[in-house]
This record gives C-alpha cells, sequence and structure tokens, in this order.
C-alpha cells in the first residue's frame, strides 16, 4: 500500500513564526488534500491542493494564512503562517490515489505553538 | 452545508462486548459514508464505508448500516478487543467530491 511521509511529525514554535509542513506520497496520487485537527477536536478541510495552482480553500481558511504548494503529484506543502497559539493542532495531508476511490490519511504533523 | 453529528462522544465496553457508533447527517445529497480509526499518534485509517444504494456491509467484526430515510448511519464492532480501543470518526460526503464532513469522534475503550 502508498506510503504518505510528513516531515515534522511535530514541532514545538513561537509565536509569531512560520512552519512548512511537507507531504510525500509513494505512489500516483489523483487529488491531494490538507486537513487540520485541532486538540480533542474532529477533522476539518483547510484546502484542495491543486498541482501547478492555487489551492482552493475552504470557508475560514485563507492563502495568506495557510500558503500551499503543489510543484508535483505527489509532493505538496502546508505553511502556517505567524502562529499563534490557536494554531495548535495535529495537520494532515491526505489524497486520493490513483485508481482508487478514497481518501487515505498521512500520520499528521502535531503542531505546539508557544 | 453538510453537519454530521456523532454519538456518543466515549464508550467503554467489556472485552468481547459489543460497540456500537451512531452518526447522522443533514444533507440528503450526501451519498458516502466513511468510517475511520484513528489510533494514538497516528493518522486515521478507513475501515469500513458505505453507499447510499446499500443499506448494510459487514466486514469480519465491523458492519455498518445506512437509513438514509432517517438519514443516519451506523458503526457496529462485535467480539470487541483491546486493539479496537482508538477513537473513531464517521464522515459523509457527495460523490466524487471528497470533501468529507467528519463527525466529532467516539473515543472507544475496551476493557479486558
Amino acid at each position: 500500500s502508498a506510503v504518505i511521509s510528513q516531515k515534522p511529525s511535530r514541532d514545538i514554535c513561537q509565536r509569531g513564526t512560520s512552519l512548512t509542513i511537507q507531504c510525500q506520497v509513494d505512489s500516483q496520487v489523483t487529488m491531494m488534500f490538507w486537513y487540520r485537527q485541532q486538540p480533542g477536536q474532529s477533522l476539518t478541510l483547510i484546502a484542495t491542493a491543486n498541482q501547478g495552482s492555487e489551492a482552493t480553500y475552504e470557508s475560514g481558511f485563507v492563502i495568506d494564512k495557510f500558503p500551499i504548494s503543489r510543484p508535483n503529484l505527489t509532493f505538496s506543502t502546508l505553511t502556517v503562517s505567524n502562529m499563534s497559539p490557536e494554531d495548535s493542532s495535529i495537520y494532515l495531508c491526505s489524497v486520493v490515489l490513483s485508481g482508487a476511490n478514497v481518501l487515505t490519511f498521512g500520520a499528521g504533523s502535531r503542531l505546539t505553538v508557544l | 452545508g453538510e453537519n454530521v453529528e456523532q454519538h456518543p462522544s466515549t464508550l467503554s465496553v467489556q472485552e468481547g462486548d459489543s460497540a456500537v457508533i451512531k452518526c447522522t447527517y443533514s444533507d440528503s445529497a450526501s451519498n458516502y459514508f466513511p468510517w475511520y480509526k484513528q489510533e494514538l499518534g497516528k493518522g486515521p485509517q478507513l475501515i469500513i464505508d458505505i453507499r447510499s444504494n446499500v443499506g448494510e456491509k459487514k466486514d469480519q467484526r465491523i458492519a455498518v448500516t445506512l437509513n438514509k430515510t432517517a438519514k443516519h448511519f451506523s458503526l457496529h464492532i462485535t467480539e470487541t478487543q483491546p486493539e479496537d480501543s482508538a477513537v473513531y470518526f464517521c464522515a459523509a460526503s457527495k460523490g466524487g467530491t471528497y470533501k468529507y464532513i467528519f463527525g466529532t469522534g467516539t473515543r472507544l475503550k475496551v476493557l479486558a
């Protein structure tokens, strides 16, 4: 089965800084998404990462705060900008693998903002 | 937009007993309902799913039922084992969008 690698797996960050999370998939992918899971909460879709073009953001999420890149089919980055303690969450990369029609998640990146 | 409610938020059962988790959805256009299991420190893993043209689906000790009229679906785990302990999420989506709306999660504890 496909391996979805996220880096970093966890990090502790200072208020006001930015952090970029990487997602790499070892199989062909048709779609890539970024989700946020706040402590003890459910999963909320941030955006759809579009290859070679601007991401499509869900209501409540903006590009200035969560810039996303997807330079090729199997790699994407999510940046959390100007972080505050409220951004402390698990950020999850999820993909639809070629030939499949379900969503598969990476292990997530746990961010703590002090 | 779609809203998914999930109950209970926590559930403790004795090993060997059954566990049932229930979800309701609001958008009658939703037609795909997956269930994910999330273990500590890991991402959610798909365990079973059901589409709106089916009323029930079973995979070994796990089953899911769907009532389209009432707009609710349930996860049933029989003969629970300690390794079933995890957080379970239901979700709903409209076919082909992959924009899943997740429930709030159920923390299942199976007591040995």
